[in-house]
């Protein structure tokens, strides 16, 4: 089955508690991406990759770290996590940079820095 | 600062009804739109999408887009409860700035389908 796959679902931690969001793709997709969702605020994108080693920041990066060593992962990173990064999280796929219309959405992590 | 705007809602419809969502974007670059459906604790999934002016049919879902009055809607006919979540509208990044391959999203309009 195709999809998108992250982890953990839930998670709740202490500010500054380093922590890592999976994200595991079986599609063979180059784009990934990671987003917020925030009430009032909307999804925004923190970063994404156009393909292995090819990583960049989209609208809100600050406080976030990413990487693409395999092709199917895209693992984020909150090096020193702070309440503001309290937030639902998804992961995205796509087979390439304009298959808009092809974006698989992973489950979502809901985060909660105390 | 790109921006993609609808209305938060809710909009509330009987059962059988159309339901109308808007949403304005705010660059004239963007050329591709898209309707995500949001159930409450789920992902977005894309029901419709639209690259040129004037109407595309999906069942009961039709997207309409005017570029010159930079405007996106969405029309579903025959509301069903089973309709009930949030819409949320995506518009791609234009040629102008922006991390490649962005999709900006609306804030979602809240839909509630009466039985």
């Amino acid at each position: 089955e195709a999809q998108v796959t992250q982890n953990p679902r839930y998670l709740i931690t202490v500010t500054g508690k380093k922590l890592t969001v999976t994200c595991s793709q079986n599609m063979n997709h180059e784009y990934m991406s990671w987003y917020r969702q925030d009430p009032g605020l909307g999804l925004r994108q923190i970063y994404y990759s156009m393909n292995v080693e090819v990583t960049d920041k989209g609208d809100v990066p600050e406080g976030y770290k990413v990487s693409r060593k395999e092709k199917r992962n895209f693992p984020l990173i909150l090096e020193s996590p702070s309440p503001n990064q309290t937030s639902l999280y998804f992961c995205a796929s796509r087979p390439s940079l304009r298959s808009y219309n092809e974006q698989f959405f992973g489950p979502g992590t809901r985060l909660t820095v105390l | 600062q790109k921006e993609v705007e609808q209305n938060s809602g809710p909009l509330s419809v009987p059962e059988g009804a159309i339901a109308s969502l808007n949403c304005t974007y705010s660059d004239r670059g963007s050329q591709s739109f898209f309707w995500y459906r949001q159930y409450s604790g789920k992902s977005p999934e894309l029901i419709m999408f639209i690259y040129s002016n004037g109407d595309k049919e999906d069942g009961r879902f039709t997207a309409q887009l005017n570029k010159a009055s930079q405007y996106v809607s969405l029309l579903i006919r025959d509301s069903q409860p089973s309709d009930s979540a949030t819409y949320l509208c995506a518009v791609n990044s234009g040629i102008y700035g922006g991390s490649q391959g962005n999709l900006i999203f609306g804030k979602g309009t809240k839909l509630s389908v009466k039985p």
